[in-house]
């Protein structure tokens, strides 16, 4: 079965600064990932996903994923952090290959700091 | 994406009692699901909701306790049955337009607090 994680429970950064939000995971065959992200009392939003193609995904909000396969990661990263950033994101992996599916990390906290 | 609403947006409830949660999705979709967020943890998967047909549960959580329907492809509803203070969590119902490993959306979620 496939597994993610999430090894950072918070990750602080100075706004303007760079950012990396880590992700690793556990899958047997081809990965399906996403990164969602969650606002105070609200729901979860998707950001964006890996699924085949180049491995530098863009997605919303102006934040990307690199994934890369012989580490079996896929770590969140936005050139400039912004306050707004602040929240809650989440990592996800396609439980197998015949399924829809989602299997979630345990999330890092991003306070991003003026 | 999807617009997708849940009623209630929060309730408080007594030990024992059930509650029905609504999804409403703006247009038809193939894949509905319903998660449990507990207090400062992630998601996870109740069990995913079937047009037409009995719900597909996870381990760990049965019909009695968390029926489901789905009568159409615009809307679901998750009960949780003789509730107590351990249900007490955030209850999302997500979509994905077709199968294939898509990507979900994901309602606002229903705040639960069993007392």
């Amino acid at each position: 079965a496939q597994s993610v994680a999430q090894p950072e429970d918070q990750v602080n950064v100075a706004e303007g600064n760079p950012l990396t939000v880590k992700c690793t995971y556990s899958v047997s065959g081809n990965p399906y990932l996403f990164w969602y992200v969650q606002y105070p009392n609200r729901g979860l939003q998707f950001l964006l996903k890996y699924i085949t193609g180049d491995n530098l995904v863009k997605g919303s909000y102006g934040f990307e994923a690199e994934f890369n396969k012989s580490q079996t990661s896929f770590h969140l990263k936005k050139p400039s952090a912004l306050v707004s950033d602040s929240a809650l994101y989440f990592c996800a992996v396609r439980f197998s290959y015949n399924t829809d599916k989602l299997i979630f990390g345990t999330g890092t906290r991003l306070q991003v700091f003026p | 994406s999807a617009v997708i609403s849940q009623k209630p947006s929060r309730d408080i409830c007594q030990r024992g009692t059930s509650l029905t949660i609504q999804c409403q999705v703006d247009s038809q979709v193939t894949m509905m699901f319903w998660y449990r967020q507990q207090p400062g943890q992630s998601l996870t998967l109740i069990a995913t909701a079937n047009q037409g047909s009995e719900a597909t549960y996870e381990s760990g959580f049965v019909i009695d306790k968390f029926p489901i329907s789905r009568p159409n492809l615009t809307f679901s509803t998750l009960t949780v049955s003789n509730m107590s203070p351990e249900d007490s969590s955030i209850y999302l119902c997500s979509v994905s337009r077709e199968p294939g490993g898509h990507e979900q959306y994901f309602g606002p979620g229903t705040r639960l607090t069993v007392t």
